[in-house]
């Protein structure tokens, strides 16, 4: 199987607060993850790739104190949005790199609001 | 640079009607193209990719290496086919997916 679980769905928190969202391959073991936002009609941004047991690959521009990623295991990665602010408001999904025969596999997504 | 564009936001097309999406590419290397498709209140999913050279509900997508194209094409165009498109590049050593910012596809009954 290829199931990527992504928790929670949605979430809404207050300015300054932090917030934890999980990925987790569920029946399979993945040394990898990428984590991408996806502002309203727009596409998907990489942001960064977590890595099991070393540090996450950021990409360009991305702030790794805001966006704190780790790989806690095989099976789970975690973004953490710190000290958020309303322009952190957005969709947040979670990739395993792709498998022979099941290509890469999308969690279902977070949708962060920050009031 | 990597880069993926896809010109249209929105293409809204009837029942029936044949339907292209616009898919170009920049990169200096050898490619490897993807659609994905999002349904509403669905996660993406794999749709094609340019080296299954397949065919997927009726779509399918060439890779023109002359024009840097992968364009998305269907005959005759369903209703259930509306959704979101996003075209995608792998490119290089490492596993990363770069998307093109998506085309809306509409079909109206």
């Amino acid at each position: 199987g290829a199931v990527v679980s992504q928790h929670p769905s949605w979430v809404i928190c207050k300015s300054g607060t932090s917030v934890k969202i999980e990925c987790r391959s569920l029946d399979f073991q993945a040394t990898t993850m990428f984590w991408y936002r996806q502002f309203p009609k727009q596409s998907l941004m990489l942001m960064a790739t977590s890595n099991e047991g070393s540090k996450a690959t950021y990409e360009q521009g991305v702030e790794k104190d805001k966006f704190l990623i780790n790989h806690a295991s095989l099976t789970l990665s975690t973004l953490t949005v710190t000290s958020a602010h309303p322009e952190d408001s957005s969709f947040y999904i979670c990739s395993a790199p792709p498998r022979v025969n099941y290509g890469y596999t999308f969690g279902s997504g977070t949708r962060l609001t920050v009031v | 640079a990597q880069r993926v564009t896809q010109p249209e936001k929105l293409l809204s097309v009837f029942k029936g009607a044949p339907v292209e999406l616009k898919c170009n590419y920049s990169y200096s290397g050898s490619p490897e193209l993807f659609w994905y498709v999002q349904y509403s209140r669905q996660r993406l999913q794999l749709l094609l990719r340019h080296i299954s050279r397949e065919s997927i509900k009726g779509f399918t997508a060439d890779l023109n290496k002359g024009e840097t194209s992968f364009h998305l094409k269907k005959p005759f165009a369903q209703e259930e086919d509306s959704a979101m498109y996003y075209c995608a590049l792998r490119g290089g050593a490492t596993n990363k997916l770069i998307f093109g910012t998506g085309t809306l596809l509409a079909v109206q009954p």
